[in-house]
């Protein structure tokens, strides 16, 4: 089956600019997950979904960071504006059904650097 | 609050040498706990979960309740399995909808 896709892999932007990272989990996954990963640390959520409703957000920047995933499929994630402590590795995972059994399938990441 | 630890940033040993990384958590309620392993240039994955009690690539961890651990082991190392791996525990009931909380990581390079 084919994996998780997020878009882009690189991105680099100036400190104060807005970015958007895309994903697209394995298809008939109803549950939806953003982990960001700064350097040298393991991955920390920041967002969750099951189908097209939050699940869980209480690590999420709400003042610059933003998330939605409309009709239950693809998401979307937008930081505006960045700042340099923001520069990580932005993850993506999807399952099944989000169980605490569930296993999760990661994307390739997007890495992004803010100047 | 929830937390897990790797004490162990990196761990080196040579080929057919035993393995563990060492894994503790931190939890108020019933965790189900999992390593996850990242290759070179590969996406993260799932290596394996306490729940299913199995061996993987030789792999094995064992809960351990009483000291809140759950080390990763294997007997013979290979250098294939030099890698970063990752220890995580989610809530094994409730509504966490299987939150993933990470170590740090421990990268293990094994020496011909």
């Amino acid at each position: 089956e084919a994996g998780v896709a997020q878009s882009p892999r690189y991105k680099i932007i100036e400190k104060r600019q807005s970015v958007a990272f895309w994903c697209n989990p394995i298809s008939g996954h109803a549950t939806l997950y953003w982990y960001q990963q700064i350097l040298g640390q393991g991955p920390k959520l920041l967002i969750q979904f099951q189908n097209n409703g939050v699940v869980d957000d209480s690590q999420l920047p709400k003042d610059r960071f933003s998330a939605e995933r409309l009709k239950g499929v693809d998401s979307t994630l937008k930081i505006q504006p960045a700042k340099l402590e923001d520069s990580a590795v932005y993850l993506c995972a999807s399952s099944w059904t989000g169980g605490a059994n569930t296993e999760a399938f990661f994307g390739q990441g997007t890495r992004l650097t803010v100047v | 609050a929830q937390r897990v630890t790797q004490p162990e940033k990196l761990l080196s040993v040579f080929k057919g040498a035993p393995v563990e990384l060492k894994c503790n958590y931190s939890y108020s309620g019933s965790p189900e706990l999992f390593w996850y392993v990242q290759y070179s240039r590969q996406r993260l994955q799932l290596l394996l979960r306490h729940i299913s009690r199995e061996s993987i690539k030789g792999f094995t961890a064992d809960l351990n309740k009483g000291e809140t651990s759950f080390h990763l082991k294997k007997p013979f190392a290979q250098e294939e399995d030099s890698a970063m791996y990752y220890c995580a525990l989610t809530n094994a009931g409730g509504t966490s909808y299987g939150k993933l909380t990470f170590g740090q990581g421990t990268i293990l390079t094994v020496h011909p």
